[in-house]
């Protein structure tokens, strides 16, 4: 147990539906991250919270929608994926984005796009 | 953009061996990290570096921030079997920046 916490830990959804992964840290951290790791491809940043604020967009499609109502919740919402969307999702957090004392990571939500 | 390139990509070692993997860069990076991933797990910190030259140990991991900023090395000695998983690299350029991560390293261990 990491401390960072996601929900589901695995989740199969057609393309047509909607579904939200969720994260939850409890180690009083202020910086919450989403990436997206596919096979053979280095972990892909998604977005940056940092106290609740989002800081980053890394360019991702509209269908993934995220919502930070807290500093200790972050969720990524879903909505007509597409098969390439398949991947681990990872959560992390750190202390905040503008000190590094290196991210803590969830263990994942494996998403597969039918 | 800054990228790490991570080798080698792949191992497949027999227990009891001794592992190097690094990662280089062409930008200079003033904090190294490295991370390990177990299978159907998310990455989790394995060593912290914050200084250039600086050596760190972590058990059989010994980790090392190179001289010129623009890489680091993470030997692992005596492999076990539990040593299996994917390393992952990790390089922050200044405070307020996004870590940097490697490619990986997907290590396979032989009993």
């Amino acid at each position: 147990e990491t401390g960072v916490t996601q929900t589901p830990r695995h989740l199969v959804m057609g393309m047509t539906n909607k579904k939200s992964l969720k994260c939850e840290q409890h180690l009083g951290h202020n910086a919450m991250y989403w990436y997206k790791q596919s096979a053979k491809k280095p972990l892909e940043l998604m977005f940056v919270y940092n106290f609740k604020e989002q800081t980053e967009n890394n360019s991702v499609p509209s269908r993934f929608s995220p919502e930070c109502p807290n500093s200790s919740h972050l969720f990524l919402h879903l909505h007509t994926l597409q098969p390439e969307d398949s991947a681990l999702y990872l959560c992390a957090s750190s202390q905040e984005v503008r000190r590094i004392y290196g991210y803590t990571f969830g263990s994942g939500t494996r998403l597969t796009v039918v | 953009g800054q990228q790490l390139n991570q080798s080698p990509q792949s191992m497949f070692i027999q227990e009891g061996e001794d592992v190097s993997m690094n990662c280089t860069s062409s930008s200079i990076f003033n904090t190294w990290l490295w991370y390990k991933q177990d299978p159907g797990e998310g990455p989790v910190l394995l060593i912290a570096l914050y200084k250039a030259g600086e050596l760190t140990s972590n058990g059989r991991l010994t980790a090392q921030f190179g001289i010129t900023r623009k890489d680091s090395f993470l030997n692992i000695s005596a492999s076990i079997p539990s040593d299996v998983g994917i390393y992952f690299c990790a390089g922050q350029t200044d405070a307020g920046n996004m870590l940097t991560f490697g490619g990986g390293t997907r290590l396979m261990v032989k009993p």
